[in-house]
Order: C-alpha cells, then sequence, then structure tokens
C-alpha cells in the first residue's frame, strides 16, 4: 500500500535561514510526487511536483525539492526562510493505478520567526 | 481563468440529516476530486469524478456519495450525518486524470455536525 510520512510535526526556522520539511514515500512503481501549502482557512496551494528526469525540482515561491530514489525521499527546501512561509506543508503521492488519488502525509507545520 | 470554487463555505447539521456540498472546477479541467480533512485523520480521499464517471473512490461508507455533471460540476452527498463527519471538505480539479497532472484546490467547505 501506499503511504507518505512527514517525520516532524513542526518545523521552527529562523528568518533568512535556510529550511527544510522531509518527506519519505512508499510506493510500487514510479512515484509522482507533490508538495502543497495550506494557510488558514484556505484550501491547498501547489508548489511543485516530481515526475521524472531531474532529480531537483524547484517551484513556487523559492521553494525546491530534492527527489531520492534509494532513499524514497523527497525533501522540500528554501534557501532562505520568510516569516510568511509559516503554514502547513503537505507531502503527497500518486497512488499506483494512474487516477488523481493523492495519498497525503500527515503535514508539517513550519513557523518562522523573526 | 477563475479558481475552484465551492458552496457553500461554511455548514451547520444536525446528527441525521443529510447535506449536499458543490464544486465548480477551473474551466477546462474534466476531473474532480473530493478529499476529507480532520484534525485526526488528516486529509483522506474520497473520490475522483471524470467525464461524469467515478474513476476511484476512498475507504469511506456508502453514506458518502458523489456525481458530475456533463459541465464538469460536481456534488458529494453525506446522508445520515454523524458527529465524525464534521471536517472540511475540499473538492480538486485537474485537466486529466492520469495521476501527474497538478489538482488545483477550492477552499473548502467547513462542515459542523452538532
Amino acid at each position: 500500500a501506499q503511504s507518505v510520512a512527514q517525520p516532524e510535526d513542526q518545523v521552527n526556522v529562523a528568518e533568512g535561514n535556510p529550511l527544510t520539511v522531509k518527506c519519505t514515500y512508499s510506493v510500487s512503481g514510479n512515484p509522482y510526487l507533490f508538495w502543497y501549502v495550506q494557510y488558514p482557512n484556505r484550501g491547498l496551494q501547489f508548489l511543485l511536483k516530481y515526475i521524472t528526469g531531474d532529480n531537483l525540482v524547484k517551484g513556487s515561491y523559492g521553494f525546491e525539492a530534492e527527489f531520492n530514489k534509494s532513499q524514497t525521499s523527497f525533501h522540500l527546501k528554501k534557501p532562505s526562510a520568510l516569516v510568511s512561509d509559516s503554514a502547513l506543508y503537505f507531502c503527497a503521492v500518486s497512488a499506483s493505478g494512474g487516477y488523481n488519488k493523492l495519498i497525503f502525509g500527515a503535514g508539517t507545520r513550519l513557523a518562522v520567526h523573526p | 481563468k477563475a479558481g475552484v470554487t465551492q458552496t457553500p463555505r461554511y455548514l451547520i447539521k444536525t446528527r441525521g440529516q443529510q447535506v449536499t456540498l458543490s464544486c465548480s472546477p477551473i474551466s477546462g479541467h474534466r476531473s474532480v476530486s473530493w478529499y476529507q480533512q480532520t484534525p485526526g485523520q488528516g486529509l483522506q480521499f474520497l473520490f475522483e469524478y471524470f467525464s461524469e464517471t467515478q474513476r476511484n473512490k476512498g475507504n469511506f461508507p456508502g453514506r458518502f456519495s458523489g456525481r458530475q455533471f456533463s459541465n464538469s460540476r460536481s456534488e458529494m452527498n453525506v446522508s445520515t450525518l454523524e458527529l465524525g463527519d464534521s471536517a472540511l471538505y475540499l473538492c480538486a480539479s485537474s485537466v486529466g486524470t492520469s495521476g501527474r497532472e497538478v489538482q488545483f484546490f477550492g477552499p473548502g467547505t467547513r462542515l459542523t455536525v452538532l
């Protein structure tokens, strides 16, 4: 069965410092991986995805993610955090067999302190 | 383009009642998926519709149902509401249904069951 793990409930980082939000996955076949962000009382906003090709994926708002097949990881990164990046981040994988069923991790709350 | 819209945004019902939620996808998108978000269970896939056909279904009881119309708009229905159905219900749309496309989420409908 497909699954996604986000091992950290919360990540704290100072503004201007690099940030990493971790994600590991378990899926049969080739994974299609996504990162979404959720602000309070809002839906999910797409940040980036990995389908195939270059392991380093660049996305919106300066975020990037590195796909590591051997470690089955897809960590989200940003070189310099902003206070406005504070939100709930979700990693997701498309279930095998196609279709648009996303399996989400539990989410990681990112807190960026001034 | 206008984003995914969901109506109503907030809903309060009592146990035993039924409820219908509506979702209008982004113009040109033919796939609509529904997700339930709760603090305890996180984000869980309910079902996906493409060209008026249910393509995939999550692990929810039969009280949860949905449909899609010829203009791609979708509705989901929950009958015989239970307290545990209180959640944020999110709708997402995408162009296709391969699992590779980005799903764009609406703001959600917050359902409270009393």
